[in-house]
């Protein structure tokens, strides 16, 4: 049981690239969620998918693309990185309704150059 | 739109004293949970404590205990006898149910907690 999987750990990004975060759970979670964390901002939400196929914008949603093509896994992207986007970023999942525990990946530290 | 605020952005304290931090939060909603996570250097977010709106009885987790005042929308958190590795960066998070029936969580902006030797 690894609980929620983030790849990669580290990226470094030119400004224009692309490239997709890939976050899993093996906890059958329905619920699961994108944060990006920055200096004195705290966690802010970037999308959440609530079941397989769906998917909702949180808080800071532009310049990001998500999927949720299964139940383990949530996939974000960003199609043209921009260095506003340098951050770490944090899946997590619940079951929500049966639990009030949010568990977290272990981050993607993400700089773009 | 709920919000949360933490308005310390750096604590001290000795170690084996005690420290409170401070939450506070904005929301119309009578049925809610909050939630205080610990962050240490390692960047995991570890859950320390949960409490849930309509119970009136403070939660506690062994060193770790709230101050839930639901009128005045506080919910701060003590850590009696602190210890080196309370030293983390603290977060304070509100949890709200959605229309698609899942929860969203608004997170504080954080504390750093650093312990003295």
């Amino acid at each position: 049981n690894a609980g929620v999987t983030q790849t990669p750990k580290f990226q470094v990004l030119k400004t224009g690239q692309s490239m997709t975060l890939q976050c899993a759970q093996d906890m059958n979670h329905n619920s699961m969620y994108w944060y990006r964390q920055d200096p004195g901002m705290g966690l802010r939400l970037i999308y959440y998918s609530a079941s397989e196929g769906t998917t909702d914008k949180g808080e800071v949603p532009n310049g990001y693309n998500v999927s949720r093509l299964n139940k383990r896994e949530f996939s974000l992207r960003l199609e043209s990185a921009a260095p506003s986007q340098t951050s770490v970023y944090f899946c997590a999942s619940i079951v929500a309704g049966l639990s009030d525990e949010q568990f977290f990946g272990p981050g993607t530290r993400l700089t773009v150059l | 739109a709920q919000t949360v605020t933490q308005s310390q952005p750096e604590m001290s304290v000795q170690e084996a004293e005690t420290v409170t931090l401070s939450c506070t939060y904005d929301t119309s909603e009578s049925d809610y949970y909050l939630f205080w996570y610990k962050q240490p250097p390692s960047r995991q977010m570890i859950l320390v404590i949960r409490q849930e709106a309509y119970k009136q009885q403070n939660a506690t987790e062994n060193r770790f205990s709230v101050n839930f005042q639901k009128a005045a929308k506080s919910f701060s958190l003590k850590i009696s006898d602190s210890q080196l590795g309370d030293a983390a960066m603290y977060f304070c998070a509100y949890r709200s149910t959605t229309t698609s029936g899942t929860y969203k969580y608004i997170f504080g902006t954080g504390t750093r907690l650093k312990v003295l030797a």
